[in-house]
């Protein structure tokens, strides 16, 4: 069955440590995404990548960072410069502009 | 700066009645718009698309209206179904220019009372 499968689904961090968050579809899709929802929030986007070893910023990159080794996986690292970083994450991808969006089950990523 | 918006942070209804969505957005180069639906603690399905060259697009219960000289699309759901309940997102891209990328709105919170 294809889709997209986030991990952890809920993940905690202590101050001042980098985490990452696991994202891995089996779609065959080119472009994936990185989203960030907080309470009263739209899905804002981190970071996306088009195409393997290539990924553009989103509107609130800083503080976080991706890499695109495999067209399979896109990793989110959740580094300790990111000064609010408990939010709930999304990650999505997309096989063609007029298919839109499948997205993973989120992570709840809290500080503690 | 939101380029879309979702003024109605939660909206309820009677089962078997309407229900109606509203989605204002700025950016004139946005062409192909979304829905999604979604539950707590999960990720947005997809519910229903259209695109600028339409102004209604129509799927079972579901039928999405986009009023393109005014900025403005709308979800309409009919019946309301108790099923419905979740919070909804309105999403606009404007292709390839921005890669393919989606701008959300804030999400209106449906519930659909028994």
């Amino acid at each position: 069955d294809g889709g997209i499968t986030q991990s952890p689904k809920y993940l905690f961090r202590k101050e001042g440590q980098n985490v990452t968050l696991s994202c891995e579809q089996n779609l065959n899709h080119d472009a994936m995404y990185w989203y960030r929802q907080d309470p009263g929030q739209g899905l804002r986007l981190i970071y996306y990548s088009q195409i393997v070893n290539d990924f553009q910023k989103g509107d609130i990159a800083e503080g976080y960072s991706v890499s695109r080794e495999k067209k399979e996986s896109f990793p989110l690292t959740v580094t300790s410069a990111q000064k609010n970083p408990t939010a709930f994450y999304l990650c999505a991808s997309t096989g063609g502009y007029f298919i839109g969006y499948t997205f993973g089950s989120g992570t709840r990523l809290t500080v503690v | 700066d939101q380029q879309v918006k979702q003024n109605s942070p939660s909206l309820s209804v009677q089962e078997g009645r309407i229900s109606i969505l509203n989605c204002d957005y700025t950016n004139s180069m946005f062409d192909y718009f979304l829905w999604y639906k979604k539950y707590p603690a999960e990720g947005p399905t997809f519910l229903i698309s259209i695109s600028s060259i339409k102004d209604k697009n129509e799927d079972g219960r579901f039928t999405v209206f986009l009023n393109k000289s005014a900025k403005h699309l709308s979800l309409h759901i009919v019946p309301s179904q108790p099923g419905d309940s979740a919070v909804y997102f309105c999403a606009a891209s404007a292709g390839g220019n921005t890669g393919n990328q989606f701008y959300f709105g804030t999400g209106t919170s449906l519930t659909v009372i028994p």
